[in-house]
Parts: structure tokens; C-alpha cells; sequence
């Protein structure tokens, strides 16, 4: 019955790789966001999806592609992964209309070696 | 810009009330945001206020708002061991739902 969920919570993997991180949403909102916390804990967001459309793209690499096959679920593929990317990347949901709170997943500690 | 500033770190004893500030810089943030954040875990919610709003209280919480200074407070009363963690204040950018976050604070609760 988690509210946000992503996995997987741990992902170590080699310079050069591709991954992906995937979160889902059972609370019914309408937009859902990535954000990176970086080493000295600085947040910041990444992209931001509403009803499946993209809303928000901060200055991003490239590599970084978002996905949002339904209102549910928001994932995130990194293509060619470099040490920089190594963070924890969090996942979160709210409800734009209505301004309900964002609601945040677990987190994804992503470390590239 | 968008800017968030907070202290990076607040030491207090066991009983005492804690007061964790913040500065920001979107002057249309609409309402502000609290999250706790304890080791090796997500964010939560703890409260929040709205920018029409000078003051909140939530039990032990109490947040106060200086729309003209942008400066956001947050204290704790009777601070407890389990209110170790890391503290950030997120005001809400536009209308997109975007959080403004910076570093946290990050409380250390001494018994």
C-alpha cells in the first residue's frame, strides 16, 4: 500500500551503462516528478510530468530521458552513465489542481563506478 | 532565480525547542513547505503554510512567515532524539507544483 514506490532502491553499475529507475504512484495525482539529491544533500529537481506530458525539463543532460507511459507511473533512463550521475534520485507525486502536498518515494541510490 | 538558503547545521539538548530558518526568493510562491529527512530515507511531509498566512501550529511545530523578508521559520518544542535529521523548507514554484529545495538542516539532537 506504499504511496510511491520505486525501484530499485540500490543500483551500483559501471561507467558507460545504461539504466533505468522506475516509480509508481497509487494516490491518484496527476503530476509526478524527479529530483536528484547530490553528495552535500542539494535537491533539485529534474523533470515533472502532468497527465502524461512533460512540464518541466531543468537543464538535464541529454542522457537523462524521462518516461511516462501512464498517470501512474514516471520512469527515468540514463543513457552512458558517468561518475557525476552517482546520487540518490527521488521519485515524487501531488496532485497540481488541487495543490495537494508532493508526496516522496524512497529514493534510488544510484552509484557509478 | 529560484534560491533556497538554510543553515547547514543546528545542535540542541533533549527538551529544548529548536528553530531551523530559511530564505528564499520566489516571491510568488503560494505556499511553503516543510520535509523531514531521516538517514537513508525519503523525504516526508511535515507541514506547511500558505503565503497569506503569518503563522501555523501544528502540536510541537510552529511555522512562521515573513512574506516581505522571505524568511520562513520552523521551531520545535521539546526536541526529542527521534527529531534528528535533516530539515528542508521548500517553497512551491509557479503553478507547476515545482519545490525549491536547497542543502537542509541538518538537527543533531544531544541527550
Amino acid at each position: 500500500d506504499t504511496a510511491v514506490s520505486q525501484t530499485p532502491k540500490y543500483l551500483v553499475t559501471q561507467m558507460g551503462n545504461d539504466k533505468s529507475i522506475k516509480c509508481e504512484q497509487n494516490l491518484g495525482h496527476d503530476t509526478m516528478y524527479w529530483y536528484k539529491q547530490d553528495s552535500k544533500k542539494f535537491l533539485k529537481i529534474m523533470f515533472s510530468y502532468n497527465n502524461k506530458e512533460l512540464i518541466i525539463n531543468e537543464t538535464v543532460p541529454n542522457r537523462f530521458s524521462p518516461k511516462s507511459p501512464d498517470k501512474a507511473h514516471l520512469n527515468l533512463h540514463i543513457n552512458s552513465l558517468e561518475l557525476g550521475d552517482s546520487a540518490v534520485y527521488f521519485c515524487a507525486s501531488s496532485h497540481v489542481q488541487t495543490r495537494t502536498e508532493a508526496f516522496f518515494g524512497q529514493g534510488t541510490r544510484l552509484t557509478v563506478v | 532565480g529560484e534560491d533556497v538558503e538554510q543553515s547547514l547545521f543546528l545542535s540542541v539538548r533533549e527538551g529544548d525547542s529548536s528553530v531551523i530558518n530559511c530564505t528564499y526568493t520566489d516571491s510568488s510562491s503560494t505556499y511553503l513547505y516543510w520535509y523531514k529527512q531521516e538517514p537513508g530515507a525519503g523525504l516526508q511531509l511535515l507541514t506547511y503554510i500558505f503565503s497569506n498566512m503569518d503563522m501555523k501550529q501544528d502540536q510541537r511545530l510552529t511555522v512562521l512567515l515573513n512574506k516581505k523578508d522571505k524568511h520562513l521559520s520552523l521551531r520545535i518544542a521539546d526536541t526529542q532524539t527521534g527529531d534528528s535529521a535533516i530539515y528542508f523548507c521548500a517553497p512551491v514554484s509557479g503553478n507547476t507544483g515545482k519545490l525549491i529545495f536547497g542543502q537542509g538542516t541538518t538537527l543533531q539532537v544531544k541527550p
